[in-house]
């Protein structure tokens, strides 16, 4: 089974700090995204890479930035946390080959993040 | 993406058949049927796709109608654990890569 691991569930950060979320496949998958998820809004799209060192921006990237240094591993970075960054942050990976295979994401658990 | 329209939600006994209908009848000739589902507090998980041929896995059972426009998720002996939100979205294949959950259908299995 493909697993998707996110380093916490629950983080609670103060205004202007800078946060780090984890993110690791274990399938060897070239794909890779963050979304975050909230309330009436739907999943939005962060970022994307696919490739390490490879990123693109998603429909929301603005106040965030990625980092993929090895395949496995995908980190999505708040450079200066506000308020209006609490969220359900959700991290997903796929594999290329089949073309459809692109909407196969497989996805962890979420870190729900609070920024007081 | 072709639009879909799911009913907001539905409620199955443990252990019946639940059979969740998804509308989609702008689908286009090369658009896939994905279907996600959502437990609470959890990240989406897919459960199976198909193009126009009836699909099963060992979560579920995709049927498809023979004009495409609509399809119908088939949990054969739902549990209380698929008590979730489920999505159906249907897209081309390599449309690009963020996927659109919309509202879905929330299912509720009762004991």
């Amino acid at each position: 089974d493909v697993k998707v691991t996110q380093s916490s569930r629950y983080l609670v950060k103060r205004t202007g700090e800078k946060v780090f979320l984890e993110c690791v496949q274990d399938m060897d998958h070239e794909n890779m995204f963050w979304y975050r998820q909230d309330p009436g809004l739907g999943l939005r799209l962060i970022y994307f890479s696919y490739d390490v060192k490879m990123k693109e921006k998603g429909d929301i990237p603005e106040g965030y930035s990625v980092s993929r240094e090895k395949k496995e591993r995908f980190s999505l970075i708040l450079e200066s946390a506000s308020t209006n960054q609490t969220s359900m942050y959700l991290c997903a990976s796929s594999p290329v080959g089949l073309a459809l295979a692109k909407n196969i994401q497989y996805f962890g658990a979420g870190t729900r993040l609070s920024v007081l | 993406d072709a639009k879909t329209t799911q009913p907001t939600s539905m409620d199955c006994a443990e252990g019946r058949a639940a059979n969740l209908p998804c509308n989609h009848s702008t689908i286009s000739g090369n658009e896939y049927v994905y279907w996600y589902r959502q437990i609470h507090s959890q990240g989406p998980q897919y459960i199976i796709h198909g193009l126009k041929n009836n699909e099963t896995n060992e979560m579920a059972s995709l049927i498809i109608t023979e004009d495409r426009k609509s399809s119908t998720l088939i949990l054969p002996h739902a549990t209380l654990r698929d008590t979730a939100v489920y999505y159906c979205i249907v897209r081309v294949a390599n449309s690009g890569y963020a996927l659109n959950f919309g509202k879905g259908t929330s299912l509720l299995v009762t004991p």
